[in-house]
C-alpha cells in the first residue's frame, strides 16, 4: 500500500517560532503537495514540487516555504509560525506524469498559541 | 473566480434517494478531473476519476463537459455510509503548474434513515 506519513498528528507552537512540518512518502512519487485546510475553504494549495529540489507556489504560499532534497521527503517550513497559520495541513504525493491518484497523510492540525 | 468551484451544500437526504454534486472550473487547459471524498476528521481519498465519456462506478456517475467547464457526480441509492465532504478535483497541464492538484471547497452530504 501507497503510505504518505506525517510527522505529527498534532503540534502547539508559540507566536514567533519556526516550525517544520514533515512528510515522507514511500512509493517514488515524483509529485509532492502541501495544503492547509479550514472550515468553509477546502484545501488550498500552499506549494507543491515535481521533482527533487524543484518547488512551486501553490495559492497561498506566504509565511511558508519548503524544502525537498530527497525524492521521499518534502517539508513545509513556517518562517516565524503567526495565530492565522493555526490550521490543519495535509501533504499528498501522486506520480508524474498525471493523471494519477493522490494520496494524502494522515493530517497535523497545527495550533499556534 | 475561484479555480474550482462545487456547490456549497450542505446536503441532507433520506436513504434511497438520488444526489448530484455540481463543480466548474475556470482554468480551460485543465487535463484531469477526479472527485475525493473525505469522512470527518480523516484525509481524502479518491472516489473516482472523471473521463469525457462519463464513468459509472456502481451507484456513482461522473460526467465531465469540456465545453461548459463542468464536471458532475450523481450518487443513487444513498447509503447511510455514503455521509461524507465530496471534493471536486482538477489537475492542470502544461508548463511548470503540470500536475498541480486544485480542490473545490467541498460539499457536505449527510445521509439520515
Amino acid at each position: 500500500d501507497v503510505k504518505v506519513t506525517q510527522s505529527s498528528r498534532y503540534l502547539v507552537k508559540r507566536t514567533g517560532e519556526k516550525v517544520f512540518l514533515e512528510c515522507v512518502q514511500d512509493m517514488d512519487h515524483e509529485n509532492m503537495f502541501w495544503y492547509r485546510q479550514d472550515p468553509g475553504l477546502g484545501l488550498r494549495l500552499i506549494y507543491f514540487s515535481y521533482d527533487v529540489k524543484m518547488k512551486e507556489k501553490g495559492d497561498i504560499p506566504e509565511g511558508y516555504s519548503v524544502s525537498r532534497e530527497k525524492k521521499e521527503r518534502f517539508s513545509l517550513i513556517l518562517e516565524s509560525a503567526s495565530t492565522n497559520q493555526t490550521s490543519m495541513y495535509l501533504c499528498a504525493s501522486s506520480l508524474y506524469p498525471p493523471p494519477t491518484e493522490a494520496f494524502f497523510g494522515q493530517g497535523t492540525r497545527l495550533t499556534v498559541v | 473566480r475561484k479555480e474550482v468551484e462545487q456547490d456549497p451544500g450542505p446536503f441532507n437526504v433520506p436513504e434511497g434517494a438520488t444526489v448530484a454534486f455540481n463543480c466548474t472550473y475556470s482554468n480551460s487547459a485543465s487535463q484531469s478531473f477526479f472527485w475525493y471524498r473525505q469522512d470527518c476528521r480523516k484525509e481524502p481519498k479518491l472516489l473516482m476519476s472523471v473521463y469525457s465519456s462519463g464513468n459509472e462506478d456502481g451507484r456513482f456517475t461522473a460526467q465531465l463537459n469540456r465545453a461548459s467547464q463542468y464536471i458532475s457526480l450523481l450518487i443513487r441509492d444513498s447509503k447511510l455510509s455514503d455521509s461524507a465532504t465530496y471534493l471536486c478535483v482538477v489537475s492542470n497541464a502544461g508548463g511548470t503548474s503540470y500536475g498541480k492538484l486544485t480542490f473545490g471547497q467541498g460539499t457536505i452530504l449527510t445521509v439520515h434513515p
